[in-house]
Order: structure tokens, then sequence, then C-alpha cells
């Protein structure tokens, strides 16, 4: 079946690079997505990725994909103290329907 | 910024009794969605909606949920008869396209 897996935590320093990591198990995805959830907010798209894409940049972030390792990244460059958060991989399979598999979340903590 | 709204942000209710969960989706997006996070847990898919009517269901969305779109902007979701076990984050969700879905803030429902 569809899963989607993460590490847990991430610890890192004010100004230093974030990579947050991100696996799945279907070959089928299409579209695979990156989401932030500040406390007490809702699910905010940060960015997303097509699975014929290897790589895109969007100011801060830049989503990595490697496809024959099932495995997507987030790195966050200049990381600051705002993007302390969860963060949520979700990926939309084909053979799972109209819907989103998402991971369970990596927490980041960005220390000043 | 177009967004997903969501009513009550905060919904404690008894177990048994009914609940209604209020979403008013972007305008121009044609697909709806239901998801849930129970405390600790993934984000769970519940439900899909297009066209005005369910097009995907999960093994939660069971006798005891509906959905409904009442109007052209409101999409609800009810719990007839609530349990304990009901207690989570529902996120609705809406997209334009198949993917790329925008999510609300989430109501938290705590059944007491």
């Amino acid at each position: 079946g569809e899963d989607v897996e993460q590490s847990l935590f991430l610890s890192v320093r004010e100004g230093d690079s974030s990579v947050i990591n991100c696996t799945y198990t279907d070959s089928s995805s299409t579209y695979l997505y990156w989401y932030k959830q500040e406390p007490g907010a809702g699910l905010q798209l940060l960015t997303y990725i097509f699975s014929n894409m290897d790589m895109k940049q969007d100011q801060r972030l830049t989503v990595l994909l490697n496809k024959k390792d099932k495995h997507l990244s987030l790195r966050i460059a200049d990381t600051q103290t705002g993007d302390s958060a969860i963060y949520f991989c979700a990926v939309y399979f084909v053979t799972a329907g109209n819907k989103l598999t998402f991971g369970g979340g990596t927490r980041v903590l960005v220390k000043p | 910024e177009p967004e997903v709204t969501q009513t009550p942000s905060h919904q404690v209710t008894q177990m048994g009794q009914e609940v209604i969960l209020r979403c008013v989706p972007i305008s121009n997006h044609l697909y709806f969605y239901w998801y849930r996070q129970i405390l600790g847990q993934k984000v769970e898919f519940l439900v899909s909606f297009y066209n005005n009517e369910i097009s995907e269901k999960s093994e939660i969305f069971d006798d005891q949920f509906s959905v409904e779109r009442p109007d052209g902007s409101n999409f609800t979701l009810k719990i007839r008869s609530t349990k304990l076990e009901d207690s989570a984050m529902y996120f609705c969700a809406s997209s334009e396209r198949v993917a790329e879905a925008f999510f609300g803030q989430g109501t938290r429902l705590t059944v007491v």
C-alpha cells in the first residue's frame, strides 16, 4: 500500500540550512507536496513538485526528488526562527485515488 | 489571497451528540475534501466531494459521517453520534483540479 515516512525532529541553528527528508513506498506518485503547520494553525501549502522533475527551487526552498530511491527532501536556506514549525510531506498516489497520503510530520526547531 | 475558512475553530461536544463542522472552500474550486488528524497521529483522508457527490471515501468515513454542500459556498461534515475516538483536528481542503489541495485552519473537535 501507499505509505509516507518522515523523521520526527530536526534542530537547526538560525542562519544554517535545514534539510527535511521524506520517503514513500509507491512509484505511482505524481505530485509531492510540502506543507507547514505552525502552532494552532492549519496546513499551509509551501511548495510541490511533479514526479517528472528532479528539483524545484522557490526562494529559500529547494525540493529534491530522487525517484529511484523514492526520496523527497525540502531544504530551507538561511533558516529563521519563524521557520520553526511542523513540516508535512504529502504524496498524491495515482493508485490511491484523489487524495493525499501524509507523512507523520517533522518538527523543526530553530535555535537562535 | 483566497483561503479556505473553517468554523468553529474549537467544538466541544458530549458523546452521542451530533456535530456539524463548516467550511467555506475557495470560490472557484471544484474539489472538496475532509481530512482529520488525531493527536499524535498522521493526517488521514476522510472523503472527497466533486460535482455534488462523494467521489471517494476512506474506511473511517462510515455511516456516522456525511457531507453536504447545501449552497454554493458552504461544505459541511456531519457526525451523527459522536464517539470519544472522533476527537481530532478536522481539516477541510479544496482544489481547482485534482491534487494541489489548499487547507483550512482546522476545527478541533473534543468529544467528552
